[in-house]
């Protein structure tokens, strides 16, 4: 059964540091996603992309993070300067295309930022 | 009011139990909704779906929706100890982006 990978499954770096965090979603689908789950906490959203554009941001999603799509199947997210509010799950998105609403999770990538 | 509320639990229940998890939001707007289980430290997996009032059923889950009443439910039945995981509702407007509630905890006990 296809399925949203990412890695790494777990990333630890420095404050100030440049982070990027990679997706692999699921082959047919169309629209991504990215969202963060700190620690005891429920899933937020990030920010969503369809047809190599950001179509939507939170509040969250602010200069300091970039997403990209640099090749038919890898869809990535940059966090440029770390901060240690950062440290969270991280979950990558997909879902099929217009008319079909479900996403599928990757497993995460666990950020710690020390 | 916040957009989406789950009761947290922890819920616990015995092996064979029926569960009855549920959801209410403020949103009328929203028209799809989902049922994710997350294991801890996971990503959330996703078990029903459904984009009307009414009942759908797959397997031991039933998902119900009473956009009427603006609340949702999702049932298991003989709930087994590898059911114990949080349980997260999610919805979504039309063209926007999935509101998730903060999850139930739920423990099946052997």
């Amino acid at each position: 059964e296809p399925e949203v990978t990412q890695t790494p499954s777990h990333q630890v770096t420095q404050m100030g540091q440049e982070v990027i965090l990679r997706c692999v979603p699921i082959s047919n689908h169309l629209y991504f996603y990215w969202y963060r789950q700190i620690l005891g906490q429920k899933v937020e959203f990030l920010v969503s992309f369809y047809n190599n554009e950001i179509s939507e941001k939170s509040e969250i999603f602010d200069d300091q993070f970039s997403v990209e799509r640099p090749d038919g199947s890898n869809f990535t997210l940059k966090i440029r300067s770390t901060k240690l509010e950062d440290s969270a799950m991280y979950f990558c998105a997909s879902r099929p295309g217009t008319g079909a609403y479900e996403q599928y999770f990757g497993p995460g990538t666990r950020l710690t930022v020390t | 009011q916040k957009e989406v509320e789950q009761d947290p639990g922890p819920l616990s229940v015995p092996e064979g139990a029926i569960v009855s998890l549920n959801c209410t939001y403020s949103n009328s707007a929203f028209q799809y909704f989902m049922w994710y289980r997350q294991y801890s430290r996971k990503g959330p997996e996703l078990l029903m779906y459904t984009y009307s009032s009414g009942n759908k059923e797959d397997g031991r889950f039933t998902a119900q929706v009473d956009k009427s009443s603006k609340y949702i439910s999702l049932f298991i039945r003989d709930s087994q100890p590898s059911d114990s995981a949080t349980y997260l509702c999610a919805m979504l407007p039309y063209g926007q982006n999935f509101v998730f509630g903060p999850g139930t905890r739920l423990s099946v006990l052997p």
